[in-house]
C-alpha cells in the first residue's frame, strides 16, 4: 500500500474545462506538496500547505487534515497545463505519489 | 524569485567513474536540501537529505558510500555517484528549502545521468 495515493492518474480535459486531482494519504504529515513536472523534467513547486487552502492564478490546493485528503483544481485550464502533477507529502519521511497526468487539449 | 540551478543538465560516464551533480540556492540560504532520483515513468524517489554542516540523511535502501552528498556551504551541495554503473543511469533531482519567509521547497531542473 502506498502512503500517497493520487487519482486519477491520467486525465484528459478540453480547454477551459475545470480540472480537480485528488489526493490522499495515510501517514502523519508536517505538510504536503502539490508538484508540476514538464516532458522535460523539470519540476515546480506549486504549492506547500499543512492547512485550509491557498491559491496562485488558476490554481488552489487544498488540504482537510481530519480526513487527510488534498486537492489541486485548475480553472480554466489551457494547453499549457498539461503535464504531471505529484503530490507528496513530509514529516518524519517524504512520501510521493505517483503522479497524474494531464493533457488539456485545445 | 528563488531559484535552485542543477548542474550539469545532461551527463555521459563510462562505467566505473564517478560523476558529480552540483545543486545551487541562487538567491538564498538553504540549510537543508534534498536528492531524489526518479526512474522513466516511475515517481519521485527521495534519496538523501543533506544539511548544511552535517552528514546527509540517507534513506533506506540508499547506499552512502555509493552515493555521496556534500553541503559544505548554505547554497551548494553536491551528489557524487561513485563507480557509476548502468544501472546507476536514471533522473536525479535536487530540491532545496527556503525557510526565510514563506517555508518552501524548489527543485533544480534535474540531472540525466547516462552510464556507458
Amino acid at each position: 500500500k502506498n502512503e500517497v495515493e493520487q487519482s486519477p492518474q491520467n486525465l484528459t480535459a478540453q480547454e477551459g474545462e475545470f480540472i480537480t486531482i485528488n489526493c490522499s494519504y495515510s501517514v502523519g504529515i508536517s505538510a504536503l506538496h502539490w508538484l508540476q513536472q514538464h516532458p522535460g523534467g523539470g519540476i515546480v513547486s506549486l504549492f506547500m500547505l499543512s492547512s485550509g487552502k491557498k491559491k496562485h492564478g488558476r490554481l488552489i490546493a487544498t488540504i482537510n487534515i481530519q480526513e487527510k485528503h488534498s486537492s489541486l483544481h485548475i480553472t480554466a485550464s489551457h494547453p499549457r497545463d498539461s503535464a504531471v502533477y505529484i503530490c507528496a507529502v513530509s514529516g518524519n519521511q517524504f512520501y510521493f505519489g505517483t503522479g497524474t497526468s494531464l493533457t488539456v487539449i485545445p | 524569485g528563488a531559484v535552485v540551478s542543477q548542474h550539469p543538465s545532461w551527463v555521459i560516464c563510462k562505467s566505473g567513474t564517478s560523476v558529480k551533480i552540483e545543486c545551487r540556492s541562487l538567491d538564498f540560504q538553504a540549510t537543508t536540501m534534498f536528492w531524489y532520483r526518479q526512474f522513466p515513468k516511475q515517481s519521485l524517489m527521495l534519496m538523501a537529505t543533506s544539511n548544511e554542516g552535517s552528514k546527509a540523511t540517507y534513506e533506506q535502501g540508499v547506499e552512502k558510500d555509493k552515493f555521496l552528498i556534500n553541503h559544505a556551504s548554505l547554497t551548494l551541495s553536491t551528489l557524487t555517484v561513485t563507480s557509476a554503473h548502468p544501472e546507476d543511469s536514471s533522473f536525479y533531482i535536487c530540491s532545496a528549502r527556503d525557510r526565510q519567509g514563506v517555508d518552501t521547497i524548489y527543485f533544480g531542473e534535474g540531472s540525466w545521468l547516462t552510464v556507458v
